[in-house]
């Protein structure tokens, strides 16, 4: 069964680093997404990205994050300069498109900066 | 704002057992609404979804919701527990139409079932 994998499973990093959470969405999607939980808190909705790009992000997408499918494959999340707060689960999920909230997560990438 | 309560984090049932897991939501707007599970190390998985069709609505493993809308609510319950049920259970909403991904989630549920 398709499945939206992330890389890498488990991520340290010192404040003020750069990270790059990479995520394979299934192969015929079309929608793409970052979600992040923060431990002990709701699951948050970061940003979703169409055809190439950012259709809806939240407040907490701010200047630090940027998203891109660099090569038709791949969709990434970039934050440039961590920070401690940042420290969290990050799921990536894709739909196909036809159905609102039919989304297939991957099993996300913890991110913890120190 | 639009947010969605689960009422217990976490619920503890035997073996056999009706499962409840609760879930309301705020809004004067009805929405798209949605319970995952996630199991340990995996993504979260759809388990059933509610999309203004029917108001009982049955999803994968046994599990089955109830929209109503009279008490903004969107239970989940499945009659007989199994062990292999034990996980995360998150409620969600998403409103509008069209192609939203933008879910807004409960703080999630973990579900304990006991030999």
């Amino acid at each position: 069964e398709p499945e939206v994998t992330q890389t890498p499973s488990h991520q340290v990093t010192q404040m003020g680093q750069e990270v790059i959470l990479r995520c394979v969405p299934i192969s015929n999607h079309l929608y793409f997404y970052w979600y992040r939980q923060i431990l002990g808190q709701k699951v948050e909705f970061l940003v979703s990205f169409y055809n190439n790009e950012i259709s809806e992000k939240s407040e907490i997408f701010d200047d630090q994050f940027s998203v891109e499918r660099p090569d038709g494959s791949n969709f990434t999340l970039k934050i440039r300069s961590t920070k401690l707060e940042d420290s969290a689960m990050y799921f990536c999920a894709s739909s196909p498109g036809q159905a609102p909230g039919e989304l297939f997560f991957g099993e996300g990438s913890r991110l913890t900066v120190l | 704002a639009q947010s969605v309560t689960q009422l217990g984090s976490h619920v503890s049932v035997s073996e056999g057992a009706l499962v409840l897991l609760r879930c309301n939501y705020s809004s004067s707007v009805p929405p798209y609404l949605f319970w995952y599970v996630q199991y340990p190390n995996q993504g979260l998985q759809l388990l059933l979804k509610y999309t203004s069709a029917a108001t009982l609505v049955k999803g994968i493993n046994g599990f089955e919701a109830e929209f109503k809308k009279s008490e903004t609510s969107f239970h989940l319950t499945k009659p007989s527990a199994h062990m292999s049920d034990a996980a995360e259970y998150f409620c969600a909403v998403s409103y509008g139409s069209g192609n939203t991904g933008k879910l807004i989630f409960g703080q999630g549920t973990t579900l304990q079932v006991k030999p």
